[in-house]
């Protein structure tokens, strides 16, 4: 079975400060790992996603994040925080080479940026 | 613009009333899932379809109900037999053979009086 922890439901950090939200997670086999954004009373973004290949992965609005599967972790980075960049991010796994294409969410957290 | 369609963007109902959720999506993907999202708890997988004619319960199907009669549809049905259903609904879809990022609708808030 799989799972995702985010650390953290809600952090706050100051406009043009490091963003850095974390994301760890349990998968039996390799996984395929999201970020996705949610802006309030919308759906949901695709951010980015790792699924092989070089680990550290770019997306969209500046943020990356790093897969470590030593660390079970996919920790999501920018380095400048944006009043715009104000959400709630989740973050998901699903099993690489799967048959039922399901995700599994963290319960996401609430990014705050101050002025 | 491909996308999916949910509608409407709010919608009130009575206790005790049966109430159903449109989703549509013209992206051309076999697969569609129904999530419901309550405030700090994430997304929770109600029932998901990956071929027409077929759906699978997810983690939290009692009181909902789904059909999937075309590839492009697949409505959800709040029942008055689920006993707290004023939530924010999402639906997703994606293709099969790919890396399953999921694609979003835009939601629905249901509130149920």
């Amino acid at each position: 079975a799989q799972s995702v922890t985010q650390l953290g439901s809600h952090v706050s950090v100051s406009e043009g400060a490091l963003v850095l939200l974390r994301c760890n997670y349990s998968s039996s086999v390799p996984p395929y790992l999201f970020w996705y954004v949610q802006y309030p009373n919308q759906g949901l973004q695709l951010l980015l996603k790792y699924t092989t290949g070089a680990t550290l992965v770019k997306g969209i609005n500046g943020f990356e994040a790093e897969f470590k599967k030593s660390e079970t972790s996919f920790h999501l980075t920018k380095p400048s925080a944006h009043m715009s960049d104000a959400a709630e991010y989740f973050c998901a796994v699903t099993e690489s080479g799967g048959s039922n294409y399901k995700l599994t969410f963290g319960k996401g957290t609430l990014l705050t940026v101050n002025p | 613009d491909g996308g999916i369609t949910q509608s409407p963007k709010y919608l009130f109902r009575k206790e005790g009333q049966n109430v159903t959720l449109s989703c549509e999506q013209n992206l051309n993907h076999d697969a569609m899932y129904w999530y419901r999202q309550d405030p700090g708890q994430g997304l929770r997988l109600i029932y998901y379809s990956q071929i027409v004619n077929d759906f699978q319960k997810g983690d939290i199907a009692e009181g909902y109900s789904v059909s999937r009669e075309k590839k492009e549809s697949f409505p959800l049905t709040v029942t008055s037999a689920q006993k707290n259903p004023t939530a924010f609904y999402l639906c997703a879809s994606t293709t099969s053979g790919g890396f399953n990022e999921q694609f979003f609708g835009p939601g629905t808030r249901l509130t149920v009086l």
